[in-house]
């Protein structure tokens, strides 16, 4: 079974400073996605940033970057020029390749963003 | 194109009630999924479906039944509430596109459910 582990429940970013949130997994699949959901006051889960495992080089949407680090089993998801709009709570999770495969969630970190 | 979409938003049930949510999704999908999200556990799957008809567990699936009679809906029943069940309900939905590749999970805006 897979597991994924957001230790930090908590942390504070001011406004256009640089964030980094972390996560790690335990599983022993060769071939997996990791993802990096936001969940804003609103509820609704948005996809931030996907990575496939084969693949070595971090995956970048525009601010959102990751620091995938497969032998050490790390997925840490680093925020740029933070935005007041980035306060949410983020959520880590993984999916081995295949049919019928489920995500794993792990317990999310609420991020505030400070004016 | 409206994605996922969740019915109802908000419902408050009596201990012992039944009431079934439902969940659509208009991108022609074929994995379909429940989860629960409480507060400090994340989200947790309840059932999952793999396609019309087929439905399946997964980690929390006691005290719900699940039903895919038509590929763009899966509904989710609860037959005798209880108050452990109040909790917000996530429905997703996903492309499959071959053995070793299944696309992103897109969530439906949840279903807050309180049981007294």
């Amino acid at each position: 079974a897979q597991t994924v582990t957001q230790s930090q429940p908590e942390m504070s970013v001011q406004e256009a400073e640089t964030v980094t949130l972390s996560c790690t997994y335990d599983t022993s699949e060769s071939n997996y996605y990791l993802f990096w959901y936001k969940q804003p006051p609103s509820r609704q889960m948005i996809l931030v940033i996907r990575q496939e495992a084969y693949k070595q080089q971090n995956a970048t949407e525009n601010r959102f970057s990751v620091n995938f680090q497969k032998a050490a089993k790390s997925f840490s998801l680093k925020i740029s020029d933070s935005q007041l709009g980035d306060t949410a709570m983020y959520f880590c999770a993984f999916m081995k390749s295949g049919a019928n495969s489920k995500l794993t969630f792990g317990k999310g970190i609420t991020l505030s963003v400070r004016p | 194109n409206a994605g996922v979409t969740q019915t109802p938003k908000f419902r408050v049930l009596k201990t012992g009630q039944s009431m079934t949510l439902l969940c659509a999704q208009d991108m022609n999908h074929e994995y379909m999924y429940w989860y629960r999200q409480d507060p400090g556990m994340g989200l947790r799957l309840i059932h999952y479906s793999v396609g019309e008809g087929t439905t399946a567990k997964g980690e929390v699936p006691d005290g719900y039944n699940v039903s895919r009679l038509k590929k763009q809906n899966f509904l989710l029943g609860l037959e005798s509430a209880a108050p452990s069940q109040t909790s917000v309900y996530f429905c997703a939905s996903s492309h499959y596109k071959g053995l070793w590749r299944q696309e992103t999970q897109y969530f439906g805006p949840g279903t807050r459910l309180l049981v007294l």
